[in-house]
C-alpha cells in the first residue's frame, strides 16, 4: 500500500500570509494526486488534480507541484474562507489512501 | 446537478449488520465508478470501497476486507455498502463518493455508522 504523510499536522496563519502544505507519497505515483479541503460539518471538496491542475471554481490562490514522491499545496493570501483542514490523496492505485490531513488555523 | 445522497446509517451492535445506500443523479453513474469513504470523528478521512461503472470490478481496504460488500443497481441509479460483523472502530460517518479516475470529484454528505452496545 502507498503510505501518505503530509506535514504539518497543523499550521496557524494570518489573513494575507502565504501557506504551504507538503504530501510525501511512500513511493511514486507520477502526478496521480488529489488536493481536497474540508471545513466543518462538511464534506470535502476537490482542489487540486491532478497534481497542478485547479479544478474549476477554485480561486487562483491555490496551487499545487510536484510529481513522483514529493507534493506540494499552496495558498498564496490566506483568506477567512481558506480556514479549514487539507488532504492529500494517492489516485495512483489501489487502495486508495489520504494523507493525515493539514488543519490550517487563525493565528 | 450531480448529487450523490446516502442513506441507511443508524445504531447498531457490535457484531451486528447495516445496509448504506448511495443514490446518484445527474449524470450516467453506469459510467462511473463510486466509492465510500469514512470519517471516524475527529479523524481523517479514509477510504473503504469502490465500484466500478458497470459493477463488475470492486476493491477494499484491508480494514473491511471480507466484511463489507459493495453492489450497485444501474437500473436505480444506486451503490450500496452491506457491513457485517461491526466493529467499534467502523463508527465513522460514510461519504459516497463520483470517482472520475481514482480521485472524487463529487461528495455526498455522508450517513453516520454508530457501533455501540
Amino acid at each position: 500500500d502507498i503510505q501518505m504523510t503530509q506535514s504539518p499536522s497543523s499550521v496557524s496563519a494570518s489573513i494575507g500570509d502565504r501557506v504551504t502544505i507538503t504530501c510525501r507519497a511512500s513511493q511514486g505515483i507520477s502526478n496521480w494526486l488529489a488536493w481536497y479541503q474540508q471545513k466543518p460539518g462538511k464534506a470535502p471538496k476537490v482542489l487540486i488534480y491532478p497534481a497542478s491542475t485547479l479544478q474549476s471554481g477554485v480561486p487562483s490562490r491555490f496551487s499545487g507541484s510536484g510529481s513522483g514522491t514529493d507534493f506540494t499545496l499552496t495558498i498564496t493570501s490566506l483568506q477567512p474562507e481558506d480556514f479549514a483542514t487539507y488532504y492529500c490523496q494517492q489516485a495512483n492505485s489501489f487502495p486508495l489512501t489520504f494523507g493525515g490531513g493539514t488543519k490550517v488555523e487563525i493565528k | 446537478e450531480v448529487q450523490v445522497l446516502e442513506s441507511g446509517g443508524g445504531l447498531v451492535q457490535p457484531g451486528g449488520s447495516l445496509r448504506l445506500s448511495c443514490a446518484a443523479s445527474g449524470f450516467s453513474s453506469n459510467n462511473f465508478a463510486l466509492s465510500w469513504v469514512r470519517q471516524a470523528p475527529g479523524k481523517g478521512l479514509e477510504w473503504v470501497s469502490d465500484i466500478s461503472g458497470d459493477g463488475i470490478t470492486t476493491h477494499y481496504a484491508d480494514s473491511v476486507k471480507g466484511r463489507f460488500t459493495i453492489s450497485r443497481d444501474n437500473s436505480k441509479n444506486t451503490v450500496f455498502l452491506q457491513m457485517y460483523s461491526l466493529r467499534a472502530e467502523d463508527a465513522a460517518l460514510y461519504y459516497c463518493a463520483k470517482q472520475y479516475g481514482h480521485h472524487f470529484d463529487y461528495w455526498g454528505q455522508g450517513a453516520l455508522v454508530t457501533v455501540s452496545s
